[in-house]
């Protein structure tokens, strides 16, 4: 069974530039997460979807971040314009439902110069 | 709001040496509680769970035990090997919602020396 895939793997912007990752579950999976992990700290959630409905996105910064899942299947975050502080690996996880193991794509580290 | 705090890293062990790494946690509700580790250059990975009070969760020689009244998930492996070198996260579920929503701690880095 295939996993969690994310692209980019990395990516190297400037301030004030966008940016969109990408992000495909499993198959099957109805729960979609997005985690920001900076650099010394554990990953932080930003957004949940079911299926295609937003679950929680009540850490994720509203006036740069969005995030879709259009077709409750694949996943899109942007970060728009982007700050110095946005730099960090970018984790996607998914679940079969609500309240069921997660498991981890490799994540899309962004560093943002 | 719930939170999880773990032992500050980094862990240096010899081969086959005792490992506990301390996690502790403040929860509303029943949370359920887990083990991550992350290998270098490798995503997360679940390496065992409990889901209530004095439930112990196992896997690969691993152990934690889910001691309530300590609020406790202390991580333990009776003889490490230096194949399990990665980062560590504790980390509890959203128990009062039961969307799935992890809180994590700020991991624990282990390096095993031969």
């Amino acid at each position: 069974e295939a996993g969690v895939a994310q692209s980019p793997r990395y990516k190297i912007i400037e301030k004030r530039q966008s940016v969109a990752f990408w992000c495909n579950p499993i198959s099957g999976h109805a729960t979609l997460y997005w985690y920001q992990q900076i650099l010394g700290q554990g990953p932080k959630l930003l957004i949940q979807f079911q299926n295609n409905g937003v679950v929680d996105d009540s850490q994720l910064p509203k006036d740069r971040f969005s995030a879709e899942r259009l077709k409750g299947v694949d996943s899109t975050l942007k970060i728009q314009p982007a700050k110095l502080e946005d730099s960090a690996v970018y984790l996607c996880a998914s679940s079969l439902d609500l309240g069921l193991e997660q498991f981890f794509g490799p994540g899309t580290r962004l560093t943002v110069l | 709001g719930d939170s999880v705090t773990q032992m500050e890293g980094p862990v240096t062990l010899s081969e086959e040496a005792f490992l506990t790494i301390n996690c502790t946690y403040t929860a509303t509700g029943y949370p359920s509680l887990f083990w991550y580790v992350q290998y270098p250059g490798e995503g997360l990975q679940l390496l065992l769970k409990a889901t209530k009070a004095d439930d112990k969760g196992s896997n690969k020689g691993f152990e934690a035990t889910y001691r309530k009244e300590t609020t406790s998930f202390h991580l333990e492996k009776g003889s490490v090997q230096v194949s399990d070198s990665a980062v560590y996260f504790c980390a509890l579920s959203d128990g009062s919602g039961n969307t799935g929503k992890l809180i994590f701690g700020q991991g624990t880095t282990l390096q095993v020396k031969p």
